[in-house]
């Protein structure tokens, strides 16, 4: 069965540190790799991971794809409070099927 | 550019009475349509996934049902709610597999209280 775990399930953190958060998943047939952020209410997009180690950045935020190892990391530096979220992984799995699988989130909590 | 829209934001409802959460997209032709349920402060549940109208995939057995009757309009329905079907429900698009593209974007979400 297709599964995406991510670690930690939580976190705490005070602004200013660095964190990383991290997704594997068993899937068969894999396409690529999405992170989103969710603070109310609709995640929101943040990276497409297809390729191995090919790192995406933006601004604070980065993250990188091992499709050895099957799993990816999504590293937050200089937090604030505002990254307090819920971070999301989920895969896609090849074209032919049109289900994206979720992980369970990492509830990131930045304190001032 | 494309827009996902939701109603309503929220929603309390009795045990036993129906629903009916309705989602479009605007600015895209032929989405693949999603509906997820999302319990308090956790992942995403697929419920149902769509490749165009009248095509409805079931991915979880319950009392829900969804149906696609426009190209970019897609309903989740119960006919009797249960306390279990409470949680935070959304809607998303992505581009149909001819297009190959991978994002997924979601609209704002209704609150479901079932009392």
């Amino acid at each position: 069965e297709d599964k995406v775990v991510q670690s930690p399930l939580s976190l705490v953190v005070h602004e200013g540190d660095t964190v990383t958060l991290n997704c594997s998943y068993e899937v068969t047939n894999f396409r690529s790799l999405l992170w989103y952020k969710q603070e109310k209410k609709a995640p929101t997009f943040l990276f497409m991971l297809t390729s191995s180690g090919i790192e995406k950045k933006s601004g604070r935020l980065s993250s990188i794809l091992d499709k050895k190892e099957l799993f990816s990391i999504l590293n937050i530096t200089a937090t604030q409070t505002g990254d307090s979220a819920i971070y999301l992984c989920a895969v896609r799995r090849t074209s032919g099927t049109y289900k994206y699988i979720f992980g369970t989130g990492t509830r990131l909590k930045v304190l001032a | 550019s494309q827009t996902i829209h939701q109603w309503p934001a929220t929603l309390v409802q009795p045990v036993g009475s129906p629903l009916s959460l309705e989602c479009t997209v605007e600015g895209t032709s032929n989405p693949n349509l999603y509906w997820y349920r999302q319990a308090a402060g956790r992942g995403l549940q697929l419920l149902f996934y769509s490749v165009g109208i009248g095509q409805i995939s079931s991915e979880v057995p319950q009392n829900l049902s969804a149906s696609r009757p426009q190209d970019r309009q897609f309903i989740l329905s119960s006919k009797k709610l249960l306390l279990s079907d409470s949680g935070f429900y959304l809607c998303a698009w992505a581009e149909g597999p001819l297009l190959a593209k991978d994002e997924q974007y979601f609209g704002p979400g209704t609150r479901l209280t079932v009392t």
